[in-house]
């Protein structure tokens, strides 16, 4: 089985400032691990994606998550962040990207950006 | 822009009642996957369809059902239905080739409350 932990349903930060958002994953196989973004009222946007390649993943607007095998997390970070990050935030995993491609999500963290 | 489609954007229904909802895909996208998002939690994956049959399910009854058509259109039907069915639906479309983590494209999903 595979699940997904998200530290933190709100985060928030000034403008500018670094953004963390925390995601542990379980996952009896070698995973594929997700980060997605949720704008209101939109689906969700592939940021990034981490599939056994470098440890270290840049997505888009800036965004990038390394993959830690021993603490069985893949933080997102961005150095500094901009009132249009201002969204819901999910980590997802799928340890069967083949034939049978499924995402786990975890509960979702919301950015807060302050001015 | 992900080029899928879903509609209706909202939609109320009774308790006991049947749902049919509907996506339009990207063209060529020979997957498409849909999932099912409560208030304040992740997406939680209902099936997949590729090419036209069922490629997977998740902790869903029997009552959510699918169907997928050659011109990239799909539907999810959803019978007898309960309170707990209020949420929003997603699908997500994607072009399967050989293994590996294909990227997934969402929709804005379907609104759905059950009164």
């Amino acid at each position: 089985a595979q699940s997904v932990t998200q530290l933190g349903s709100h985060v928030s930060v000034s403008e500018g400032a670094l953004v963390l958002l925390r995601c542990n994953y379980s996952s009896s196989v070698p995973p594929y691990l997700f980060w997605y973004v949720q704008y209101p009222n939109q689906g969700l946007q592939l940021l990034l994606k981490y599939t056994s390649a470098a440890t270290l993943v840049k997505g888009i607007n800036g965004f990038e998550a390394e993959f830690k095998k021993s603490e069985t997390s893949f933080h997102l970070t961005k150095p500094s962040a901009h009132m249009s990050d201002a969204a819901e935030y999910f980590c997802a995993v799928s340890n069967s990207g083949g034939s049978n491609y499924k995402l786990t999500f975890g509960k979702g963290t919301l950015l807060t950006v302050n001015p | 822009e992900t080029g899928v489609t879903q509609s209706p954007t909202h939609l109320i229904k009774t308790r006991g009642q049947q749902v049919t909802l509907r996506c339009s895909s990207q063209s060529g996208h020979n997957t498409v996957s849909w999932y099912q998002q409560a208030l304040g939690q992740g997406p939680q994956f209902i099936f997949q369809y590729y090419r036209e049959e069922e490629n997977g399910r998740g902790n869903f009854p029997p009552r959510f059902s699918g169907l997928q058509f050659p011109n990239y259109s799909s539907e999810l039907n959803v019978n007898a239905l309960e309170l707990d069915d209020s949420a929003l639906y997603l699908c997500a479309s994607s072009i399967k080739v050989g293994t590996g983590a294909e990227k997934l494209f969402f929709g804005s999903g379907t609104q759905l409350s059950v009164l």
